[in-house]
């Protein structure tokens, strides 16, 4: 099986703009989990699509949004983008039934 | 709220010296637990992970085991290699609809030749 992918893998913004991430879960994974990677803050979560509705959500403003198709491929986007923005945004996806995660390997996110 | 606190690095070895990478958790109930490896310019993957008290996840010489009384999940590998330099993060994932996987701060791990 093709494993988690992203897309794209490095993108550079400008403070103001905003900016979409895509993410195509592994086939047959339901679950679609976004994190931001930083270094002060690790890893933090932001939320958790399942089947197209978003189950679960971190602490982020909501400045960050996402949504999911109903083929489990899940966009993320972020508007009127900040300096504190940039990072390493990782998508995650599981199937129904397993508890682990799997992992792309993230888009790097750098705002200007 | 849930929480993980591991041991914080660099921690440099020498190839073939023992490692162990310490982890605490603060849940509620029994979480499944997890560490994940990042190699450099790389996303997560998954070492090894427990479900339950008791558990003792392994992988590629890794282990680790679920310690309820202690709230623990240290990692430990018996002889490591160059190629394990990498940042391991401990998570746990709460037993709530849904995923929610919380990190711990990652240890980046340096082994010398």
């Amino acid at each position: 099986k093709a494993g988690v992918t992203q897309t794209p893998r490095y993108l550079i913004k400008t403070r103001g703009q905003q900016v979409t991430l895509s993410c195509s879960p592994i086939s047959g994974h339901r679950s679609v989990s976004w994190y931001q990677q930083t270094p002060g803050q690790g890893l933090q979560f932001l939320f958790e699509y399942f089947s197209e509705t978003q189950r679960n959500k971190g602490n982020f403003p909501g400045r960050f949004s996402g949504r999911q198709f109903s083929n489990s491929r899940s966009e993320m986007n972020v508007s009127t983008l900040e300096l504190g923005d940039s990072a390493l945004y990782l998508c995650a996806s599981s199937s129904q039934v397993q508890e682990t995660q799997y992992f792309g390997p993230g888009t790097r996110l750098l705002v200007l | 709220g849930d929480s993980v606190t591991q041991m914080e690095g660099p921690v440099t070895l020498s190839e073939e010296a023992f490692l162990t990478i310490n982890c605490t958790y603060t849940a509620t109930g029994y979480p499944s637990l997890f560490w994940y490896v990042q190699y450099p310019g790389e996303g997560l993957q998954l070492l090894l992970k427990a479900t339950k008290a008791d558990d003792k996840g392994s992988n590629k010489g890794f282990e680790a085991t679920y310690r309820k009384e202690t709230t623990s999940f240290h990692l430990e590998k018996g002889s490591v290699q160059v190629s394990d330099s990498a940042v391991y993060f401990c998570a746990l994932s709460p037993l709530t609809g849904g995923f929610k996987t919380i990190f711990g701060a990652g240890t980046r791990l340096f082994v010398k030749a």
